[in-house]
């Protein structure tokens, strides 16, 4: 039984395509985060939910859009992606939000997007 | 903006030594994390060190924290060949940066049987 589940797990796709990164989680928990971690292994959040209501919203291109129907899915859709997309983007959970207290976070297994 | 910092970038040792990876930040903080991540797969959270503790065990794993020097350090005591990964620190601060989880660049381990 996978915690946090994210489709699809690898992503190749042409500049100027738009696509969508799915995110599942069954712990029951009430936020839900995106992160990107590029080629140095640097790990940057981009969005944050915590029961469908948005509450971290870092700089990012507003071709990235998260959606979030219900509190056990996160989703990220990308629109015209660029070369510089390339990255793994990790979704995560938490209990509750990180402001709220001391909570680890619990990671899906990632989505390598490649775009050429 | 980075907030954790870790050293070394990279290390190798041989089965059944200790590995000592540091982390070092910039702001204060409520807590710091220690995660584990396998070449391919996502993140796996080890220990949460909350800022007014200053060591912490879990198995193998020893976490400590000075929050004066605003350092942690993870020690893994009789490394395995699975304990390969590489290793981040993160850290929390909510009152400022909205409770984010803030990312090193991590430390790549190697462990040589």
């Amino acid at each position: 039984d996978t915690a946090v589940s994210q489709t699809p797990k690898y992503l190749v796709t042409q500049m100027g395509n738009d696509k969508s990164i799915k995110c599942e989680q069954n712990l029951g928990h009430d936020t839900m985060y995106w992160y990107k971690q590029d080629s140095k292994k640097f790990l940057k959040i981009m969005f944050s939910y915590n029961n469908k209501e948005l509450i971290i919203n870092e700089t990012v291109p507003n071709r990235f859009s998260p959606k979030s129907p219900d509190k056990a899915h996160l989703n990220l859709h990308i629109n015209s992606l660029e070369l510089g997309d390339s990255a793994v983007y990790f979704c995560a959970s938490s209990q509750v939000p990180q402001m709220r207290g001391n909570t680890e976070a619990f990671f899906g297994q990632g989505t390598r997007l490649t775009v050429v | 903006s980075q907030q954790g910092e870790e050293d070394p970038q990279a290390l190798s040792i041989q089965e059944g030594e200790n590995a000592t990876m540091n982390c070092s930040y910039k702001t204060s903080i409520n807590n710091l994390q220690w995660y584990r991540q396998n070449s391919g797969r996502g993140l796996v959270h080890l220990i949460l060190i909350r800022s007014n503790e200053r060591e912490k065990h879990s198995g193998r794993l020893r976490v400590t924290l000075d929050t004066s020097k605003k350092s942690s350090s993870l020690l893994i005591t009789a490394s395995r060949a699975a304990d390969t990964a590489s290793y981040f620190c993160a850290t929390a601060n909510i009152y400022n940066q909205g409770g984010k989880l803030i990312f090193g660049q991590g430390t790549e381990l190697s462990v040589k049987p």
